[in-house]
């Protein structure tokens, strides 16, 4: 079993629509999440870190689940530059990312 | 403020030829990390310096690789001999605790594209 899980898609939504991520993960143990976003041919960014009692910052909302062992992520309003892949991170002990096989997104006009 | 600079941007190379990676990280910052991509699959860690020591090395494939950081500033990545299994976009990445946004945040740089054929 993977360390980190999530549907690596492609998700095709139209503009303007609402659409969420998954990304479930092994050890409990893990204190620190973060989605970060890949363009194509591009290194990965941060998004956003994910807290217990969720995070928002515009139309993106971070939520985690700590029983479940899970993190969402959620767009909402869909915009054509949201087309990316969306890379889910669990923090090994303090530094050693552990990256999920990231989700694609297209969003169509 | 610059940020985390790779050389080369790509490299085509033979099986069982040498080459060396380059990754400048974000000035002053202590900790540096290399990571790998290979095709279809997530991106893993290989290791992580603070200034010039190697602080985790336990993603590093084999003996093949090998890392440095003198000085503490730049890092390079050898693969001597190269595979064809070593093809895939080698990352760097660096962090300093306290000067991000987010604690543990890292930046990452635009990566190394290898092929080995």
């Amino acid at each position: 079993r993977k360390e980190v899980e999530q549907d690596p898609g492609p998700f095709n939504v139209p503009e303007g629509a609402t659409v969420a991520f998954n990304c479930t993960y092994s050890n409990s143990a893990s204190q620190s999440f973060f989605w970060y976003r890949q363009d194509c041919r591009k290194e990965p960014k941060l998004l956003m870190s994910v807290y217990s009692s969720g995070n928002e910052d515009g139309r993106f909302t971070a939520q985690l689940n700590r029983a479940s062992q899970y993190i969402s992520l959620l767009i909402r309003d869909s915009k054509l530059s949201d087309s990316a892949t969306y890379l889910c991170v669990v923090v090994a002990g303090t530094y050693k990312y552990i990256f999920g096989t990231g989700t694609r997104l297209k969003v169509l006009a | 403020e610059a940020g985390v600079t790779q050389f080369p941007s790509h490299s085509v190379i033979e099986k069982g030829q040498t080459v060396t990676l380059r990754c400048d990280p974000i000035s002053g910052h202590d900790n540096l990390y290399w990571y790998r991509r290979v095709m279809g699959k997530e991106i893993k860690f290989l290791l992580h310096f603070v200034k010039e020591s190697k602080q985790d090395e336990s993603g590093m494939p084999n003996n093949r690789f090998l890392a440095e950081r003198t000085g503490g500033t730049y890092s390079t990545l050898k693969v001597q001999p190269a595979e064809l299994e070593d093809s895939g976009v080698y990352f760097c990445a660096s962090s300093q605790v306290g000067q991000g946004k987010i604690y543990n945040e890292q930046f990452f740089g635009p990566g190394t594209r290898l092929t080995v054929l």
